[in-house]
């Protein structure tokens, strides 16, 4: 059983800083990460799958990275509409999600 | 394109039946997933069914009480949630997974979710 490990649980951040959030993986599951962004009273969202690849209608600032056991998600020049909570989730074995990220205003 | 019923409130030790409808896309050709979210909490996969319905999957606390179908002639997704615990409160999200026949354990599709509430 994978088990996400997602830091940091939170951070505050500005309109136009640039963000990462990381996740570590209890073994080595290739590029078997995804990541999704979940605003309060809605659904989460998928922005990236299998480690680096966009999801579509995703902005570019949006961007991930990592295999094996280390991956990031990475926002560049962060927009108003970016503050959320971020979920890792792996795909290598049945789904597991990290503790989420919640990203707000400093 | 996905829409979650069947929430509600039970006492502990009872059942629910969950249900979720699609509509939008080929539910036939999708593998399917419940996933839950305790309020104020993380995302927590409950149960996943292969696009023909022919396996399931559950998590560790779901064995045993849980039973996930789909009506592919309906498009519809079910679960059936036996011996109800409190722990088991949650928004349940109906969710659709990324590829067609292929079970990916990603999800681009997700319904509103329907909340569970277990309490005496």
């Amino acid at each position: 059983d994978v088990k996400m490990t997602q830091s940091p649980s939170s951070l505050s951040a500005s309109v136009g800083d640039r963000v990462t959030i990381t996740c570590r993986a209890s073994q080595s599951i290739n590029t078997y990460v995804n990541w999704y962004q979940q605003k309060p009273g809605k659904s989460p969202k998928l922005l990236i799958y299998a480690a680096s690849s966009l999801q579509s209608g995703v902005p570019s600032r949006f961007s991930g990275s990592g295999s094996g056991t280390d991956f990031t998600l990475t926002i560049t020049s962060l927009q108003s509409e970016d503050f959320a909570t971020y979920f890792c989730q792996q795909s290598y074995s049945t789904p597991r999600f990290g503790g989420g990220t919640r990203v707000d205003i400093k | 394109q996905l829409l979650e019923s069947g929430g509600g409130s039970v006492q502990p030790g009872g059942s629910l039946r969950l249900s979720c409808a699609a509509s939008g896309f080929t539910f036939s050709n999708h593998a399917m997933s419940w996933v839950r979210q305790a309020p104020g909490k993380g995302l927590e996969w409950v149960s996943g069914i292969s696009y023909s319905g022919d396996t399931p999957y559950y998590a560790d606390f779901a064995k045993g009480r849980f039973t996930i179908s789909r009506d592919n002639s309906n498009n519809t997704l079910y679960l059936q949630m036996n011996s109800l615990r409190a722990e088991d409160t949650a928004l349940y999200y109906c969710a659709k997974d990324y590829s067609t026949v292929a079970i990916d354990w990603y999800f681009d599709v997700w319904g509103r979710g329907t909340l569970v509430i277990v309490s005496s």
